[in-house]
């Protein structure tokens, strides 16, 4: 599975945008990228997925480069309980144990007031 | 809104006790996980399950272990608790074609 690099913290002031990025250069035709997000010691909660086009839902938006090398993630207007940390995770498809998620380091943002 | 709940929320208990991490979902969802995680540390799958009667070792290695005999329920079994066992364990489901999981609040095992 391709691995991922995440930035280990970030800052943002509440009410602007956040913008996480990922790279993920390894990364093959089949996979896709998910985020995640952990709010302080509670379990994970799926945000967002894509393939290769850009995706939004009512959480985020998922941008996507051209040669699916990286992508970030971003949170239109955050804030403070957006404090959470972050983990994009690239897998192969669906079923069996290429379904399972490895969770990385994901990068720790802080949104200050 | 997922359903996935996890009991206890907290457990202290003392070196060589026996224990049971409950965890159940109302989803229908034939995947089910377990997952171990040090404060502030990653986490890391320890079992998995696709269904009924189906479980699997994970990517860490664990001295616990699961069974799965229902759908809706998937416990996880230490037989002598050690202070090395100290941890969060969190719980998860998902669709069987489908990567995206439902995480419970987690259990926070504490062992003295």
């Amino acid at each position: 599975d391709a691995k991922t690099t995440q930035p280990t913290s970030m800052d943002c002031a509440e009410g602007r945008a956040a913008n996480l990025p990922c790279n993920h250069s390894t990364i093959s035709g089949n996979e896709y990228v998910y985020w995640y997000r952990q709010i302080h010691s509670q379990g994970p909660q799926y945000i967002i997925h894509g393939l290769k086009n850009n995706e939004t839902n009512e959480m985020a938006s998922l941008i996507i480069t051209e040669d699916r090398k990286s992508s970030t993630l971003i949170l239109p207007h955050a804030t403070l309980r957006d404090t959470a940390v972050y983990y994009c995770i690239v897998r192969r498809g669906y079923g069996g144990s290429q379904g399972n998620l490895i969770f990385g380091k994901g990068t720790k943002l802080s949104v200050k007031p | 809104e997922a359903d996935i709940y996890q009991t206890p929320r907290y457990l202290v208990i003392g070196t060589g006790k026996k224990i049971t991490l409950e965890c159940s979902q109302t989803m229908g969802h034939d995947k089910m996980y377990w997952y171990q995680q040090d404060p502030g540390m990653e986490l890391h799958l320890i079992h998995y399950s696709y269904g009924v009667n189906s479980t699997e070792k994970g990517d860490l290695s664990s001295e616990s272990t699961v069974s799965r005999i229902r759908t809706e329920h998937f416990p996880l079994t230490l037989e002598s608790a050690r202070p090395s066992h100290t941890s969060q364990y969190l719980c998860a489901s998902s669709e069987p074609d489908r990567v995206e999981q439902y995480f419970g609040p987690g259990t926070r095992l504490t062992v003295t």
